[in-house]
């Protein structure tokens, strides 16, 4: 099973600053099948990154997502108000199979 | 536009069973496979079973293997599962949730709202 642990747990920010997430895998994912989702209180997970680094539809390029084989990151550019949640990685690398991360709290400072 | 809505969870009884159901719509259904993703507090966010477009191949995670059970019909373009010997670990909420693979990148989509699982005596 590849996990996935993410880092930090919690990220303090002000409105306007820039968010960087990371997710580190225990085992290369090939083809970059990784995704990014956001979570807010009683709302389901919406993607916002598949294949590593594409934005899915309707998603504000404020958030970019790069990196490759274990190492992966998801940066939030001039946060706004509304993207203070939680966010999490997950590889379908082992479709149908998934593994997610931990999850990164995004909070205001 | 996509809904996913999610019904049938409830409280249960140690070692008792329920049938959890996903409707979809605003999308075509049938050509779509299918994961059921659950999320505790605790554990986070685990996969549970995944089902292919035309119900031919069946996977579970091995926490579910035996006891819990995908389907789907695609004439009332709903997606199933059949839980039985449930135990508290099960307790959690339970997302349906789609999985789109334009060129053989096979990511999971458009998930539902959930439904809770309480297993308690």
């Amino acid at each position: 099973e590849i996990v996935l642990t993410q880092s930090p747990g919690t990220l303090s920010l002000s409105p306007g600053e820039r968010a960087t997430l990371s997710c580190r895998a225990s085992q290369i994912i090939s083809s970059n099948y990784l995704a990014w989702f956001q979570q807010k209180p009683g709302q389901a997970p919406r993607l916002l990154i598949y294949g590593a680094s594409t934005r899915a539809p309707g998603i504000p390029d404020r958030f970019s997502g790069s990196g490759s084989g274990t190492d992966f990151t998801l940066t939030i550019n001039r946060l706004e108000p509304e993207d203070f949640a939680v966010y999490y990685c997950q590889q379908y690398n082992t479709s149908p199979a998934l593994t997610f991360g931990g999850g990164t709290k995004v909070e205001i400072k | 536009q996509v809904q996913l809505v999610e019904s049938g969870g409830g409280v249960v009884q140690p070692g008792g069973s329920l049938r959890l159901s996903c409707a979809g719509s605003g999308f075509i259904f049938r050509t779509y496979g299918m994961h059921w993703v659950r999320q505790t507090p605790g554990k986070g966010l685990e996969w549970v079973a995944f089902v292919r477009n035309d119900g031919s191949d069946k996977y579970y995670s091995d926490s579910v293997k035996g006891r819990f059970t995908i389907s789907r019909d695609n004439s009332k373009n709903t997606l199933y599962l059949q839980m039985n010997s449930l135990t508290v670990e099960d307790t959690a909420l339970y997302y349906c949730a789609s999985r789109s693979c334009p060129g053989g990148d096979c990511y999971t989509n458009f998930w539902g709202q959930g439904t809770l699982v309480t297993v308690s005596s």
